[in-house]
């Protein structure tokens, strides 16, 4: 059981818009503590794709927005693209656990 | 560039131990703290332990304390996971990765060494 909350999956069409959840507690995100997602394509590592809630990294696509209002995070996709099939797993961090934690991750597929 | 290159992942039987390194390149070790998260079959990523700068503060999650160890050597740009009395539940991807600051995003990563734990 993770502590920050993702949906197991979501799925679009090309072009389509969607947005991925990530649910913390008073402990992390609603403590005000930045959250950041991670981008994992099939059989590799993960990328960091968004930090401190909505900053792209250099040659990160636009089509990548990040929110937090509250006890959540969000990342959105705009312009879905097939390249962008993956799993995408949100961070912070916890006061009560002193350290690091994710989400379960979800994954995204393409139609 | 920075790279992180993770070595010593395999097959161990329950009980036994393993040592897994990470060696960087790139960048300054001693200027960074270093995480270790593992990522179990068809799972999610899990923050195992951290270790910061001079490698006299170390933190560990409650999965692995007692078991596992971090360490560094920053003279010799390197990471290490000491894992002792490995269970089935141990098997994973194991990754290093770098802290931007202090307990912020996780960049780079590692691409990972498979460690299965099975007699």
């Amino acid at each position: 059981q993770s502590v920050l909350t993702q949906p197991p999956s979501v799925s679009g069409a090309p072009g389509q818009r969607v947005t991925i959840s990530c649910t913390g507690s008073s402990s992390n995100i609603g403590a005000g503590y930045d959250v950041h997602w991670y981008q994992q394509l099939p059989g590799t590592a993960p990328k960091l794709l968004i930090y401190g809630n909505s900053n792209r990294p250099s040659g990160v696509p636009d089509r990548f927005s990040g929110s937090k209002s509250g006890t959540s995070a969000s990342l959105a996709i705009t312009g879905l693209q097939a390249e962008d099939e993956a799993d995408y797993h949100c961070q912070s961090y916890d006061s009560s656990l002193s350290g690091s934690v994710f989400g379960g991750g979800t994954k995204l597929t393409v139609l | 560039q920075v790279q992180l290159v993770e070595s010593g992942g395999g097959v161990v039987q329950p009980g036994r131990s393993l040592r897994l390194s990470c060696e960087v390149s790139g960048f300054t070790l001693s200027s960074y703290g270093m995480h270790w998260v593992r990522q179990a079959p068809g799972k999610g990523l899990e923050s195992l332990a951290v270790i910061w700068y001079d490698g006299n503060d170390k933190y560990y999650a409650d999965s692995v304390k007692g078991r596992f160890t971090i360490s560094r050597d920053n003279s010799k740009n390197m990471l290490y996971l000491q894992m002792n009395s490995l269970r089935a539940e141990d098997t994973a991807v194991y990754y290093c990765a770098r802290d931007h600051g202090r307990w912020d995003w996780f960049d780079p990563w590692g691409q990972g060494t498979l460690v299965t734990v099975s007699s």
